[in-house]
């Protein structure tokens, strides 16, 4: 069935310096690709997502990427602060039913 | 600011029993999702309802059953439930406007401790 997978599992970067984490998904249907951010005791919270017209779009220190082609999305987060430190999940649409199939998740540390 | 609220923030049961998890949002939305969180497992969808009465299976939808009686209410129901529903169990709401999938807006999640 369909599947996204997102790497790394664990990702930790010193304060000031850039993260990427990298997602592939596998449904050729899906046009929607969200970012979730999810602190500590809070459910996830979208902070940026692209859609299947666009391949690439940012907002301050965070950009998300796409290669449909390649059915490769990423997101890129500049200048990394301790409050960027939580759990982050990609997403793709699945077909067009209001459905998302999600990835694993990333937990950020933002080491000071 | 949407909000979506759940019922328990922490919960034990016993094995057998049965579970309620009430999900309620306040922004109109269409479409009601619960979600259970296992570490490495991301989200995985377990229901899914886009109008009152009207729900969809997702992924994992064995041992679970839903009910919306009410546009801003779905519940989560754990007929029997065992200790291989020990998890966290995550609501979301999204709108139905245009074509195309919408954010979805969660709630703080249920830790549910089945002994």
């Amino acid at each position: 069935g369909e599947n996204v997978e997102q790497h790394p599992s664990t990702l930790s970067v010193q304060e000031g310096d850039s993260a990427v984490i990298k997602c592939t998904y596998s449904d050729s249907a899906s046009n929607y690709f969200p970012w979730y951010k999810q602190e500590l005791g809070k459910g996830p919270q979208l902070i940026i997502d692209i859609r299947s017209n666009v391949g690439e779009k940012k907002d301050q220190r965070i950009a998300v990427t796409l290669n449909k082609t390649a059915k490769h999305f990423s997101l890129h987060i500049t200048e990394t602060q301790p409050e960027d430190s939580a759990v982050y999940f990609c997403a793709a649409s699945k077909g067009s039913n209001y459905q998302l199939i999600w990835g694993a998740g990333t937990k950020l540390i933002i080491k000071p | 600011d949407v909000k979506v609220t759940q019922s328990s923030r922490y919960l034990v049961k016993r094995t057998g029993e049965k579970v309620f998890l009430e999900c309620v949002q306040d922004m109109d939305h269409e479409n009601m999702f619960w979600y259970r969180q296992d570490p490495g497992l991301g989200l995985r969808l377990i229901y899914f309802s886009y109008d009152v009465k009207m729900k969809e299976k997702g992924d994992i939808p064995e041992g679970y059953s839903v009910s919306r009686e009410k546009k801003e209410r779905f519940s989560l129901i754990l007929e029997s439930a065992s200790t291989n529903q020990t998890s966290m169990y995550l609501c979301a709401s999204s709108s139905r406007q245009g074509s195309g999938t919408d954010t979805q807006y969660f709630g703080p999640g249920t830790r549910l401790t089945v002994l």
